[in-house]
């Protein structure tokens, strides 16, 4: 089975601090994304990387930057935090082939106080 | 306009019941198309890709519309372990394959 483990289930953050959220997943793919859930707007796209130092942004990159320095982590750095950068934030992975779905991490849920 | 649209519902059915949830999709170039389940406080899992020909599994069926950019899924005989919000998700071509979900739909089967 396919592991995405994302390193904190909870974390509190004060506004100004810079914020790393880490993903690792260990089944050799190429392709991870970061995205973001809030409620009624769904999971929205942040940034994503098809390969080791490469990365597209997504729909909403403001305020945020990426690092895939390894194959296997993919970083999403937050480096000023706001409140309303308070949200769940899912990692996911996936092969290098179109039809291949994501696996997700479970999560990290991050409080902006 | 969203890249991709779904109802929100909630869907309110009984046990037993069949139900249909719909997604369009904007981008005529979207590749690959997905649908998955996310329960309360959990990350979506894939539940089934769609395929053009249109495909099952079990009491679910998925259907593509190319043409009308139109994605849909149909759960036979709803279960209350139905209950949970089902994303329709669209992959576009290019590197590193962009995946746009849907807001979800939320479904609630009552016994």
């Amino acid at each position: 089975d396919v592991k995405v483990t994302q390193s904190s289930r909870y974390l509190v953050k004060r506004t100004g601090e810079k914020v790393f959220l880490e993903c690792v997943q260990d089944m050799d793919h190429e392709n991870m994304f970061w995205y973001r859930q809030d409620p009624g707007l769904g999971l929205r796209l942040i940034y994503f990387s098809y390969d080791v130092k490469m990365k597209e942004k997504g729909d909403i990159p403001e305020g945020y930057s990426v690092s895939r320095e390894k194959k296997e982590r993919f970083s999403l750095i937050l480096e000023s935090a706001s409140t309303n950068q308070t949200s769940m934030y899912l990692c996911a992975s996936s092969t290098g082939v179109m039809n291949s779905p994501l696996h997700f991490g479970n999560g990290t849920r991050l409080t902006v106080t | 306009r969203k890249e991709v649209e779904q109802d929100p519902g909630p869907f309110n059915v009984p046990e037993g019941a069949t139900v249909a949830f719909n997604c369009t999709y904007s981008n005529s170039a979207s590749q690959s198309f997905f649908w998955y389940r996310q329960d309360c406080r959990k990350e979506p899992k894939l539940l089934m890709s769609v395929y053009s020909s249109g495909n099952e599994d079990g009491r679910f069926t998925a259907q593509l519309n190319r043409a009308s950019q139109y994605i849909s899924l149909l759960i036979r005989d709803s279960k209350l372990s139905d209950s949970a919000t089902y994303l329709c998700v669209v992959r576009g071509s290019g590197g590193g394959f962009k995946t746009i979900f849907g807001a979800g739909t939320r479904l609630f089967v009552k016994a």
